[in-house]
């Protein structure tokens, strides 16, 4: 059971180039996640989505597109990447319960923007 | 404005030493505070409270949370180099905030 796999690992952009980052989960999670992380910021959320189909801006949306096509993937899209841009990203899924209920984590995406 | 701080930012200790992490809130619709570990990678979950004034404990990790007062503290007694890590405090409402970490490094 793989639980939360990004990819990819590591990359490194110019400005102004694009990409997406791809956050896959096999635990039928309804809910998933982006976030940043930078040093001493803790994780900002960038974008979420309650499930297929649907997706919502969080704190530190602006330059990102996300996607939910399929329920177990969530991709990040960054149309021209800036310098500000390079951070640790994290995705993470939650399942839909009565109740909050923790979330899972993948092991981070490291971008950087030259 | 909703918004998590933790305290102390960072934090410094011997092996054996006992420390306690607090977390502070301020959110509109309030659901469960989370508690989480990072150490190299992704960030392991801890604890869940959502009641107050009910200990979960794991260990040598306990928390309690504080509805009242808009808080709750994370306690490692015993603490062992293998607790060196990020600490990281997170609030459920409609989204989920986090806060800024404590870094804490135990020395041998």
């Amino acid at each position: 059971n793989a639980g939360v796999t990004q990819t990819p690992k590591f990359r490194v952009l110019k400005t102004g180039q694009s990409m997406t980052l791809l956050c896959a989960q096999d635990m039928n999670h309804e809910y998933m996640y982006w976030y940043r992380q930078d040093p001493g910021m803790g994780l900002r959320l960038i974008h979420y989505s309650v499930g297929e189909g649907t997706t919502a801006k969080g704190e530190v949306p602006d330059g990102y597109n996300v996607s939910r096509l399929k329920k177990q993937n969530f991709l990040l899209g960054l149309e021209s990447a800036a310098p500000s841009q390079t951070s640790v990203y994290f995705c993470a899924s939650s399942p839909f319960q009565q109740g909050p209920q923790p979330q899972h984590f993948g092991d981070g995406t490291r971008l950087s923007i030259l | 404005e909703d918004k998590v701080v933790q305290s102390p930012l960072s934090l410094v200790v011997h092996e054996g030493d006992t420390v306690t992490l607090n977390c502070s809130y301020e959110v509109t619709n309030f659901r469960s505070l989370l508690w989480y570990k990072q150490e190299k990678k992704a960030p392991t979950f801890l604890f869940m409270l959502t009641s107050s004034g009910i200990e979960k404990k794991s260990g040598r990790l306990s928390s309690i949370l504080d509805k009242k007062e808009l808080f709750s503290i994370l306690n490692i007694t015993a603490t062992q180099t293998g607790d060196s890590a990020i600490y990281l405090c997170a609030v459920k409402d409609d989204k989920i905030i986090f806060g800024k970490g404590t870094r804490l490094h135990i020395l041998p």
